[in-house]
């Protein structure tokens, strides 16, 4: 199956510097790229879909000014959270599909963000 | 808003024992549904599906799912569990509108205790 490599796996930053996170596709072309987040006990969140070369489309409540998403070729999109809050601490995970969106996701093996 | 539901947030068995996990959604149109797991320190991966046919599906390492679309219902079922079933499971819909969006229920953790 496809194989999505997501890093960094783990990063600490302080309060207020910014942080990117990448996820790569390694054996096929995403032209999709789904970005979640999970806070403890809590579901998988979407909080946007990237589509290569397209602004990405934010889920109500997302600040896209705060989550950047780039998605500028179709093997790397990546997620920037621009002045990072001790709120923005969670696990963010990248997803995509081989097809056009309502198959089966394949996903990286998420970052854990804590902010200090 | 659409929203899906795991009724355990953990479950401990015996090995041996059998396992049903509960999975309800909100949402009344086609969906396509999807059971997920994560092994300790392995990614999110794919157990099994339903798009649409028969609505029991059976998945890898003898896992199964019914689909019973009257109660918004698609629950996970193994007849007897290992050891190495341990593991967070997560259940997922996928509408057929506005734009292909996953949602997932919060995961249920399964020890197995050998």
């Amino acid at each position: 199956g496809a194989v999505v490599s997501q890093h960094p796996s783990w990063v600490i930053c302080k309060s207020g510097t910014s942080v990117k996170i990448e996820c790569r596709s390694l054996d096929f072309q995403a032209t999709t790229m789904f970005w979640y987040r999970q806070f403890p006990k809590q579901s998988l969140m979407l909080m946007a879909t990237s589509n290569e070369g397209s602004k990405a489309t934010y889920e109500q409540g997302v600040e896209k000014d705060k989550f950047l998403i780039n998605h500028a070729s179709l093997t790397l999109s990546t997620l920037t959270v621009t002045s990072a809050h001790p709120e923005d601490s969670s696990f963010y995970i990248c997803a995509t599909t081989e097809g056009n969106g309502n198959e089966k996701l394949f996903f990286g093996s998420g970052t854990q963000l804590s902010v200090l | 808003a659409q929203s899906v539901s795991q009724h355990n947030h953990h479950v401990i068995l015996s090995e041996a024992a059998s396992l049903e996990l509960g999975c309800n959604y909100s949402y009344g149109g086609t969906v396509n549904l999807f059971w997920y797991v994560q092994y300790p320190g392995q990614h999110l991966q794919l157990l099994l599906k339903y798009f649409s046919g028969d609505p029991l599906v059976k998945g890898i390492k003898g896992f199964e799912a019914e689909f019973i679309k009257s109660k918004f219902s698609f629950n996970l079922r193994k007849p007897s569990v290992q050891w190495s079933d341990t593991a967070e499971y997560f259940c997922a819909v996928t509408p057929f509108t506005g734009g292909f969006k996953t949602i997932f229920g919060a995961g249920t953790r399964l020890f197995v205790k050998a």
